[in-house]
């Protein structure tokens, strides 16, 4: 089974709309790492965004907030009013904790195309 | 956000020559480096973990003789692509994590490296 899903290829939003790109994820670790980054046409991977499996709060990093559903195990990213610079790949990621071997290692999702419209 | 470079940007090289790609963390000490690699329109793919001081860890399917990774230091990984060939030719990106986010093990990416076999 695939560690991480994102069932979204493409996305288009209106500028200064929210958006949310669904993520879900499969372990049987209860301690792990849940994170997104943000890929523009330049090709850089930018983290934006991290969320604990401990954590009783959703995460947020200015526009950016996770929804974090556990019994769903989804990870879900919202990005409020969007800007013409958010156009880009976005791909969510796992950690697994480090009771497990190579907890190094993340699992990427196959990432959504968003496309930011004026 | 942390920091990490990557030297070159883009190169491009004849068929049977071998291409070396730095990474370095600027503004904290990476004790474990990732090598991926990136296809057009796809997600990123594993190909290599290496802790300060040891050997790397390859994933399956990856030839060790032929992408040699060394991580000499805390700041600096390289990966040396060997008889480079036109099925080489890739997106090149690594990460790294360290003593910054300790608690959060997150992946701090390079701007990556487009290399061109002819």
């Amino acid at each position: 089974a695939q560690k991480i899903t994102q069932t979204q290829p493409g996305m288009f939003v209106q500028e200064k709309e929210a958006v949310t790109l669904d993520c879900t994820y499969d372990t049987s670790d209860p301690s792990y790492g849940l994170f997104w980054y943000k890929q523009p046409s330049s090709g850089e991977m930018i983290f934006l965004i991290y969320q604990g499996s401990y954590d009783q709060q959703n995460a947020t990093e200015g526009r950016y907030s996770l929804n974090f559903q556990k019994a769903r195990k989804s990870a879900n990213l919202v990005i409020s009013a969007s800007q013409l610079g958010d156009s880009a790949m976005y791909f969510c990621a796992m950690r697994e904790g480090r009771r497990v071997y190579n907890f190094n290692k993340f699992y990427f999702g196959s990432g959504t195309k968003l496309n930011v419209k004026p | 956000g942390a920091v990490v470079s990557q030297h070159p940007s883009w190169v491009i090289c004849k068929s049977g020559t071998s291409v070396k790609i730095e990474c370095r963390s600027l503004d904290f000490q990476a004790t474990t480096m990732f090598w991926y690699r990136q296809f057009p329109k796809q997600s990123l793919m594993l190909m290599a973990t290496s802790n300060e001081g040891s050997k790397a860890t390859y994933e399956q399917g990856v030839e060790k003789d032929k992408f040699l990774i060394n991580h000499a230091s805390l700041t600096l990984s390289t990966l040396t692509v060997t008889s480079a060939h036109p099925e080489d030719s890739s997106f090149y990106i690594c990460s790294a994590r360290g003593t910054r986010d300790r608690s959060t093990d997150t992946q701090y990416f390079g701007p990556g490296t487009r290399l061109t076999v002819l």
